[in-house]
């Protein structure tokens, strides 16, 4: 068991729906991020927040809406994804923005796009 | 070109060798290595950090790192079937923006 959790583990959307990921660290860390994970491809940085304020936005497109109501949630909102927006979002929390290097991460919602 | 690069493999080694993992990287100003590991299905993990220059040892797991020739590898003593999984190097920067830049991956497989 990691001290983030993830829901849902796996969705399915159509290119027209709205979802939300849902993301809760346990660990009372200061700062959370998202993660893609695609096939064969470098985890790639999204999004991240810093005692719930938001520190970096790595050029990611406006279909993708992150909030953080608190320093141990995290959401990322989807609308009007694409296909190639399918792969493995990852959540994960540390101690302090990239203090040590050091990042939990939650076990990933697997995301398909229709 | 690739800021960190690792071969996807897979790396196939037999139970009780030894498994060298290697990752470049191509910002000179990157101060901090880090390898992730990942089983299928799973999260990443950090396993193993270093920072300076030579080597550093933790149980079967030794981190080595050159700066100079922008290396970092990963050598996992003699190998278990439960080692096999995807390890990913990851590097920080400590100037300006202070984030992780992964490489993709190398999947480590022991047979046994």
């Amino acid at each position: 068991e990691t001290g983030v959790t993830q829901t849902p583990r796996h969705l399915v959307m159509g290119m027209t729906n709205k979802k939300s990921l849902k993301c809760e660290q346990h660990l009372g860390h200061n700062a959370m991020y998202w993660y893609k994970q695609s096939a064969k491809k470098p985890l790639e940085l999204m999004f991240v927040y810093n005692f719930k304020e938001q520190t970096e936005n790595n050029s990611v497109p406006s279909r993708f809406s992150p909030e953080c109501p608190n320093s141990s949630h995290l959401f990322l909102h989807l609308h009007t994804l694409q296909p190639e927006d399918s792969a493995l979002y990852l959540c994960a929390s540390s101690q302090g923005v990239m203090n040590t290097g050091e990042l939990f991460f939650g076990e990933g919602s697997r995301l398909t796009v229709l | 070109q690739k800021e960190v690069e690792q071969n996807s493999g897979p790396l196939s080694v037999p139970e009780g060798a030894i498994a060298s993992l290697n990752c470049t990287y191509s910002d000179r100003g990157s101060q901090s290595f880090f390898w992730y590991r990942q089983y299928s299905g799973k999260s990443p993990e950090l396993i193993m950090f270093i920072y300076s220059n030579g080597d550093k040892e933790d149980g079967r797991f030794t981190a080595q790192l050159n700066k100079a020739s922008q290396y970092v590898s990963l050598l996992i003593r003699d190998s278990q079937p439960s080692d096999s999984a995807t390890y990913l190097c990851a590097v920080m920067t400590d100037t300006g923006r202070r984030a992780l830049t992964f490489g993709s991956g190398t999947r480590l497989q022991v047979q046994p």
